[in-house]
């Protein structure tokens, strides 16, 4: 099983700062590598797919990098709106698997 | 647009068997699959498994071999989740999520998610 691991677990930022994710994968997963948002009480949505693309109708200040082993989410201009926990998730393997999630709190 | 409605909250008693199902619309049903996704009370995603809507080829996680069987039903665009064995650990949100045809890729579409709770 391909093991994602993120950092941090949680991140306290004000408004209008730059936020970067990471998450890291136990084994090579080239590009396979998809990015989500869950409110409190809401589904996760998907903001980044295969390391870089962004999915339809999401801000421009969220984007993805990163390949092989090593990915990141860059939050661009934090909007108080986007107080969430971020979730990476590999679909290199048959068996996909979430990364523990990244809490951001705004100050 | 796309939607996917999931059934309504269950309680289940240790031992019993839940099943969840997942109503699409807005799409071609055949031309994707289904993953399901549980989350325990305050804790991150997991994966369960993987449905393709085309051919009926599943993929389900190890740590649910045996005890879960996704199924679905063409004919109504609808997919369904199996769980047996009901533990206390098995209390928990479960989506369904749209994704590939052909194998488990990015979910681009969710449902609004099911409350199983499993207590005696």
């Amino acid at each position: 099983e391909i093991v994602l691991t993120q950092s941090p677990d949680f991140q306290s930022v004000t408004p209008k700062e730059k936020v970067t994710i990471t998450c890291r994968a136990s084994q090579s997963i080239g590009s396979s590598l998809h990015w989500y948002q869950q409110k409190p009480d809401q589904s996760p949505k998907l903001l980044i797919k295969y390391a870089s693309q962004s999915f339809s109708g999401v801000p421009s200040r969220f984007s993805g990098s990163g390949s092989g082993t090593d990915f990141t989410l860059t939050i661009n201009s934090l909007e108080a709106e986007d107080a969430a926990t971020y979730y990476c998730h590999q679909s290199s393997s048959l068996l996909g698997t979430f990364g523990q999630g990244t809490k951001l709190e705004i100050k | 647009q796309v939607q996917l409605v999931q059934s309504g909250a269950e309680v289940k008693k240790p031992g019993a068997s839940v099943k969840v199902s997942c109503k699409a619309s807005g799409y071609t049903f055949t031309s994707y699959g289904i993953s399901w996704v549980r989350q325990a009370p305050g804790q991150g995603l997991e994966w369960m498994g993987w449905i393709s809507a085309y051919n009926g080829n599943t993929n389900y996680a190890q740590k649910l071999q045996g005890r879960v069987t996704m199924t679905t039903d063409t004919s109504t665009s609808t997919a369904y989740m199996e769980l047996r064995s009901l533990r206390s650990d098995d209390t928990a949100v479960y989506y369904c999520a749209r994704t590939s045809w052909s194998a488990v890729a990015e979910f681009d579409y969710w449902g609004q998610g099911t409350l199983v709770t499993v207590s005696s």
